[in-house]
């Protein structure tokens, strides 16, 4: 069985301040997928990135960073200078590529973010 | 414009009264997926499918049933609702196995 945890369940800073969202995974397979969703307030979720499993480049998309680290079966998701905008859910979650062509996608169970004034 | 719909957005419902709640993508997708959500326990796959009449449970598939008679639509059903099912339900589609997931909207369900 695979599963995602989560352990911030929520996180406030203060603008400006850099941010990382802890997210841990656990599953047998040597093929899988990870993903970051973002939920506002709004309630839609947001894509913000898939990574695989033989990939394990950090990536950078302006202020948003992941650093993936498959010793230690992390997917962490940093915010550089956190902006109020950025106040939501946020979401890993992890994808087994099974020989069936089933598609399972896990979730962790969410952090939720604050950023103050 | 690309997209997954679900309706309705919002249902109040009784318990015991069978209800469905629609599903459609435009994206000619082959995956599509239910999801629950509920507080403190993130996102829960209810069912999935890869194609055409070809569907398989998730982690929580009790109480629910789907059905995928064409590739655009994955109505979700439920046969006799009980307030545990009271839940924001989402829909999603995807292009590939491990592919980007699309999410619809959303559907909030209150079961009294």
């Amino acid at each position: 069985a695979q599963k995602v945890t989560q352990a911030q369940t929520e996180i406030s800073v203060v603008e400006k301040e850099d941010v990382t969202l802890d997210c841990v995974y656990e599953t047998r397979d040597t093929t899988y997928y990870l993903f970051w969703y973002k939920q506002p307030p709004s309630g839609e979720l947001v894509f913000l990135i898939r990574r695989n499993s033989f990939d394990e480049q950090n990536e950078i998309s302006g202020r948003y960073s992941w650093n993936f680290q498959k010793s230690t079966s992390s997917f962490n998701f940093t915010i550089t200078a956190s902006q109020v905008v950025d106040s939501a859910v946020y979401f890993c979650a992890l994808t087994r590529l099974d020989w069936g062509g089933g598609n399972k996608l896990t979730f962790g169970t969410g952090t939720q973010l604050k950023v103050e004034l | 414009e690309a997209q997954v719909t679900q309706n309705p957005r919002y249902l109040i419902t009784v318990t015991g009264k069978k209800l469905t709640v629609t599903c459609s993508q435009n994206m000619n997708h082959e995956y599509m997926s239910w999801y629950r959500q509920d507080p403190g326990l993130g996102l829960r796959q209810i069912y999935y499918s890869m194609n055409v009449e070809v569907t398989d449970k998730g982690d929580v598939p009790e109480g629910y049933k789907v059905s995928r008679k064409e590739k655009r639509n994955f109505p979700l059903i439920l046969e006799s609702p009980s307030p545990n099912q009271t839940s924001l339900y989402f829909c999603a589609s995807s292009p590939e196995q491990g592919g980007r997931a699309f999410f619809g909207q959303g559907t909030r369900l209150t079961v009294v």
